[in-house]
C-alpha cells in the first residue's frame, strides 16, 4: 500500500484566498484525523472522521475551516479565506478499528502552507 | 484531559552512543496507549515504538526501547548504538483506550529535537 496520500505538498497562497488540502487514507481504515502543526501549539487535532462521519470537530480553529469526506477514500480540509495564522503544516493521518491496526496512526507527509 | 510533556526541548548525542528523551503524562484513565513517533527532516511522522499500559514489559524494536512506569506517568524512550539517521524530532503521544466507534484521538507532547553527532 502507498500509505496516506496528502497533496499538495507545499503550498503558498495570498491572504484571502480559498485553500484546498486533500488526502487518501490507506485503503480499508475507517478512520481519518487532521492535525495542524506549528511551533506555538505543536501537534493539534483538527477533526476526525470515522466511516465519513466527522466524529469531533472540537478541534476546528473557526469557521473559516471546514472538513469533509465523501467517500472512504477521499478527504478535504478547507480553508476560506484564508490568514497569515493559517500558516502550518497540516497532516492527515488514518487507522482501522480493531486489534490488527493495534491503534496506530499513519500519517501522510504533511502539507506545508504559507498564507502571505 | 490528558496531558504529554517532555521537558527536554534539545539533545544531542556521540554517534553509536545511548541516548534517553523523557515523557510524562496525566490522565485518569486506567487502559490506554502510549508512543513515540519520529519526525525526520523530511517532515514524515514515523511510528518508533507502542506500549500497551496494561502491559508491564516494557516494549522494544531493535535499537529503541521504553521505560514504562504506569504509577509515576513516565514513558521514556531510549535509543542505543545512535546513528546519523536517528537525528529528528521525537513526539511522545498519548491515546486512551478506544470504546465504541469513538475517540482514537492521539495527545502529543511538544516534541524533543534529537542531533546525533558524527
Amino acid at each position: 500500500d502507498a500509505g496516506v496520500i496528502q497533496s499538495p505538498r507545499h503550498e503558498v497562497t495570498e491572504m484571502g484566498q480559498e485553500v484546498t488540502l486533500r488526502c487518501k487514507p490507506i485503503s480499508g481504515h475507517d478512520y481519518l484525523f487532521w492535525y495542524r502543526q506549528t511551533m506555538m501549539r505543536g501537534l493539534e487535532l483538527l477533526i476526525y472522521f470515522n466511516n465519513n462521519v466527522p466524529i469531533d470537530d472540537s478541534g476546528m480553529p473557526e469557521d473559516r475551516f471546514s472538513a469533509k469526506m465523501p467517500n472512504a477514500s477521499f478527504s478535504t480540509l478547507k480553508i476560506q479565506p484564508s490568514e497569515p495564522r493559517d500558516s502550518a503544516v497540516y497532516f492527515c493521518a488514518s487507522t482501522v478499528a480493531g486489534f490488527i491496526a493495534k491503534n496506530i496512526q499513519y500519517f501522510g507527509a504533511g502539507t506545508r502552507l504559507s498564507v502571505l | 484531559a490528558q496531558t504529554v510533556t517532555q521537558s527536554q526541548p534539545e539533545m544531542s548525542v556521540q554517534e553509536a552512543e545511548t541516548v534517553t528523551l523523557s515523557c510524562t503524562y496525566d490522565t485518569s484513565e486506567s487502559n490506554y496507549y502510549l508512543f513515540w513517533y519520529k519526525q525526520p527532516p523530511s517532515r514524515q511522522m514515523i511510528l518508533v515504538i507502542r506500549q500497551e499500559a496494561y502491559k508491564q514489559q516494557n516494549a522494544t524494536e531493535n535499537r529503541f526501547s521504553v521505560n514504562f512506569q504506569k504509577a509515576a506517568k513516565s514513558f521514556s524512550l531510549k535509543i542505543s548504538d545512535s546513528q546519523l539517521g536517528d537525528t529528528a524530532m521525537y513526539f511522545c503521544a498519548f491515546m486512551k483506550k478506544p470504546s465504541g466507534a469513538g475517540s482514537y484521538q492521539l495527545t502529543f507532547g511538544k516534541g524533543t529535537k534529537l542531533s546525533v553527532i558524527p
